[in-house]
Order: structure tokens, then C-alpha cells, then sequence
């Protein structure tokens, strides 16, 4: 009876360097998503994945941004060249059904750009 | 785009009182969500409500969406220390029923 889960928890990087983050989501939850919540703000949607369909990637802010589940599991959101507005807790989010269903979030990854 | 809203941002309240808040969406939603964050937590599920006028009831908490669909609400009655964190809604457009839209969230604090 997993959650989800995140890793890694923490990461701090130096400005311009790639950094990868993992998702592993609830087992048999086809739906995963990928949020970023600045300090204090809200949650502002990155990337949707349901099933075998193309992504909806409406909400990645840069195409420095990429994200890809791999096998309908796994997710891994990577963030190249990093800068310093990238700083934030990066969401991850999984669903049974996605379509109106209740969300499973992770811990989530808080990741520092100096 | 659409635009959900929630009022007030932040809110401090003396232990034993009631306080309410409120979400607004710019467009009809098809359902709303409500989540719970506590400080240094992430999100957790509280409930859905998908019918107009719909009111429901978690012993304390009760949330309310409205005739329009557009706006809902979270009452809190007897505030308890429990209750600190931030509450946000999210709602489900009925043209994009996967992708939620979040308000920016109430911040609660609770003076014992």
C-alpha cells in the first residue's frame, strides 16, 4: 500500500547544471501528473501523462523542461540548465482514473538553484 | 484561461471559532476538489462535490458548491490546532475533466 513516492527529496544545484527528477506513482494508477509550487504560491500544473496517450505538456514553462513515464510507471521530470526561478518543490501526482479523480501527491522534491 | 480564486489568503483564527472560505472560478466547473496541505506537507484529498447546491460534511468541516458551479466554500466550525495549514480548491472544467485547476490557497493559523 505505497504511495507515491519522490526522489530525491532534496536537491541543491549550481545554476546551468541538469538535474533529473524521479516519480514513482501508486501502483495501477494510470494517470500521473507534475506540479511546481513555489514558496507560499499555489500549485501550477507542469505535465500530464494518461495511459499510452501523447502528454499534455500545456503547462512546462521553457523547453528547458522535459518529462517522460516510462512503461505507463515511472516518470522523470528533467529540468536542463537550471536557473535560479527554478527553485521550488516539484509535485509529483498520481490518479486511478485522471479524468475528475481524486489526486495522490507525493512528498514532493524541493530543489534549490544557487 | 480559466481562473480559480479563493478568498482570504491567509486566516488566523482563536481556538473554538468558526471561520469560512471561499473559491471562485472564473468559468463552470464539472466538479471541485479540496485539498489539504500542512506545513512542510503535501497535498492530501479531503473531497469532491459535483452537483449543483451540493453540501457535504466532514464531522468539523463543511463544504458547500454552488448553484452556478462556479464557486464553493469550506466552513470550519470549533477551529482546533489540527485544522493549521493550507486549504486549497481545484476545479475540473467540463472541457478539461483531467486537468485540475488549483487556487493559490487559504493559509490558516490557529492561536491557541
Amino acid at each position: 500500500g505505497a504511495g507515491v513516492s519522490q526522489s530525491p527529496s532534496n536537491k541543491v544545484t549550481e545554476k546551468g547544471k541538469d538535474v533529473e527528477l524521479r516519480c514513482d506513482p501508486i501502483s495501477g494508477h494510470t494517470a500521473l501528473y507534475w506540479y511546481r509550487q513555489s514558496l507560499g504560491q499555489g500549485l501550477e500544473f507542469l505535465i500530464y501523462f494518461q495511459g499510452n496517450s501523447a502528454p499534455d505538456k500545456s503547462g512546462l514553462p521553457s523547453d528547458r523542461f522535459s518529462a517522460e513515464r516510462t512503461g505507463g510507471s515511472v516518470s522523470t521530470l528533467t529540468i536542463q540548465r537550471t536557473q535560479q526561478e527554478d527553485s521550488a518543490v516539484y509535485l509529483c501526482a498520481s490518479s486511478l482514473v485522471g479524468r475528475r479523480g481524486e489526486q495522490f501527491f507525493g512528498p514532493g522534491t524541493r530543489l534549490t538553484v544557487l | 484561461g480559466q481562473q480559480v480564486m479563493q478568498i482570504p489568503q491567509y486566516q488566523h483564527v482563536q481556538e473554538g471559532e468558526d471561520f469560512t472560505t471561499y473559491c471562485n472560478s472564473s468559468t463552470t466547473l464539472s466538479n471541485i476538489q479540496w485539498y489539504k496541505q500542512r506545513p512542510g506537507g503535501h497535498p492530501v484529498f479531503l473531497i469532491q462535490l459535483v452537483k449543483s447546491g451540493e453540501v457535504k460534511k466532514q464531522k468539523r468541516l463543511t463544504f458547500q458548491f454552488g448553484e452556478a458551479k462556479k464557486n464553493s466554500s469550506l466552513h470550519i466550525t470549533a477551529t482546533q490546532t489540527t485544522d493549521v495549514g493550507t486549504y486549497f480548491c481545484a476545479g475540473h472544467t467540463f472541457l478539461n475533466d483531467y486537468k485540475l485547476s488549483f487556487g493559490a490557497g487559504t493559509t490558516v493559523t490557529v492561536r491557541a
